[in-house]
């Protein structure tokens, strides 16, 4: 069964600390890890896409690993933001068409002054 | 530029009435995708299109039409409302590559007392 677990639930972080989120997934066939970035009230925003061939791929202070032999995927911030409380969303395809993609439940990250 | 837009925004109805959520984006996307988004889930998937005339259904599909007549707009329609159908439902759109994004709208609460 596809699915994509996140963890922790929810995070609280002081502004400029670091913060990592993991995500583990079980799809078959892999094609691609998408995170989303998810502000309250709003749509979800693309972070990054990585292949299964990518390792690491990096968008500003945002920083996704791909271990695709363990199916894990971890999302970094750097130098936390206020404007980085949102909900972070771990999304793997598993390829044939875009309608097969499963969406984690995310986690909620706040960042407190 | 370039969007994605729902309406209305926000909406209340009552159990038994159609209701239709409109979503147009003129990104000029050949792929549409609806989803909901309730507590305790992920984004979920309901229908999704190809292009015009095309449509599909996705996980959670029934209780919901839609229909593609021109690239621009995919319009959900709940034939008869039910309560479980509280929710926030997100419109969404992406080239046709695996690894395009999917650009998602505002969303849309929807209320069915």
């Amino acid at each position: 069964k596809n699915q994509v677990e996140q963890s922790p639930q929810s995070l609280i972080i002081l502004e400029g600390k670091n913060c990592t989120l993991q995500c583990n997934y079980t799809v078959s066939p892999f094609s691609n890890l998408r995170w989303y970035k998810q502000d309250t009230g709003r749509g979800p925003v693309s972070l990054t896409i990585m292949t299964f061939s990518e390792n690491t791929k990096s968008n500003g202070r945002y920083t996704a690993t791909l271990d695709a032999d363990t199916k894990q995927s971890s999302l970094h911030i750097t130098a936390s933001q206020l404007s980085d409380s949102a909900s972070y969303i771990c999304v793997p395809y598993y390829g044939g068409s875009q309608g097969n993609l499963i969406f984690g439940k995310g986690t909620k990250l706040s960042v407190k002054p | 530029d370039a969007e994605i837009t729902q309406s209305p925004r926000h909406k209340i109805t009552e159990t038994g009435r159609q209701v239709t959520l409109a979503c147009h984006q003129t990104w000029n996307h050949n792929n549409m995708f609806w989803y909901r988004q309730d507590l305790g889930h992920g984004l979920r998937l309901i229908h999704y299109s190809y292009g015009v005339h095309d449509t599909n259904k996705g996980e959670v599909s029934d209780g919901y039409s839609v229909s593609r007549s021109n690239t621009e707009d995919l319009p959900l329609t709940l034939e008869s409302a039910a309560s479980s159908q509280t929710s926030v439902y997100f419109c969404a759109s992406s080239n046709r590559g695996h690894t395009d994004t999917q650009y998602f709208g505002p969303g849309t609460r929807l209320t069915v007392l």
